[in-house]
């Protein structure tokens, strides 16, 4: 699985927009992009997650160039709840029947601010 | 739907103990993980099932046993507990859909500390 590299904190204020970036070089063909957000004493809870181009749901957008070694999280106007890790993975794009791996790395450490 | 839930939340085991979590999980999901997360580090996968009867290594497998007697329950074991296994252990499961969806959904973790 392609190694992930995103910024180890950031901090913002209420009512901004947050950008998140991770650079995934090595990323293959099948992988998808994946982004989990995990508050302290919970387990990780599923953002989105792209192929290409632009990814929008209720809670964020991802966008990821045409050559797929980078991904940024945008999340619209931050609150304080917005204060959490946030981890960026690729995922291994493999056929139904197995098993979807993810692999973790130290992730972003998002403090919102007021 | 009550999602992934687990059983106990917290445990303090001497050395050399041994121990199972217990991880349900009410979407008639296929796939099973179990993870373990270190102080200020992310997940590192330990065991995973794509299905009853199944179970397959993770990153991280030794000191570990599971077992997938039932679809909708995945335990992990400790045969026979180390300091170094002291961590929060997070179960999460996943649907097998047509489209490779990555979402898993987690449990809210076992903090187990072993002494």
């Amino acid at each position: 699985l392609a190694k992930t590299t995103q910024p180890i904190s950031m901090d913002s204020y209420e009512g901004q927009e947050v950008n998140i970036t991770c650079s995934h070089n090595n990323i293959a063909t099948n992988d998808y992009i994946t982004w989990y957000q995990q508050f302290p004493s919970q387990g990780p809870r599923f953002i989105i997650q792209g192929y290409k181009t632009k990814v929008t749901n209720e809670v964020a957008s991802l966008f990821i160039p045409a050559d797929r070694k980078s991904s940024t999280l945008s999340l619209p106007r931050v609150s304080l709840s917005d204060t959490a890790v946030y981890y960026c993975l690729v995922a291994s794009g493999v056929s139904s029947g197995s098993a979807r791996q993810l692999t973790f790395g130290s992730g972003t450490q998002l403090t919102v601010l007021p | 739907n009550a999602g992934v839930t687990q059983t106990p939340k917290f445990r303090v085991l001497k050395t050399g103990q041994s121990m199972t979590l217990l991880c349900a999980q009410d979407m008639n999901h296929e796939y099973m993980y179990w993870y373990r997360q270190d102080p200020g580090m992310g997940l590192r996968l330990i065991h995973y099932s794509v299905g009853e009867g199944t179970t397959a290594k993770g990153e991280v497998p030794d000191g570990y046993n599971v077992s997938r007697l039932k679809k909708q329950n995945f335990l992990l074991g400790l045969e026979s507990a180390a300091p170094s296994q002291t961590s929060v252990y997070f179960c999460a499961s996943s649907s097998r859909a047509e489209y490779p969806s990555y979402e898993q959904y987690f449990g809210p973790g076992t903090r187990l500390t072993v002494t």
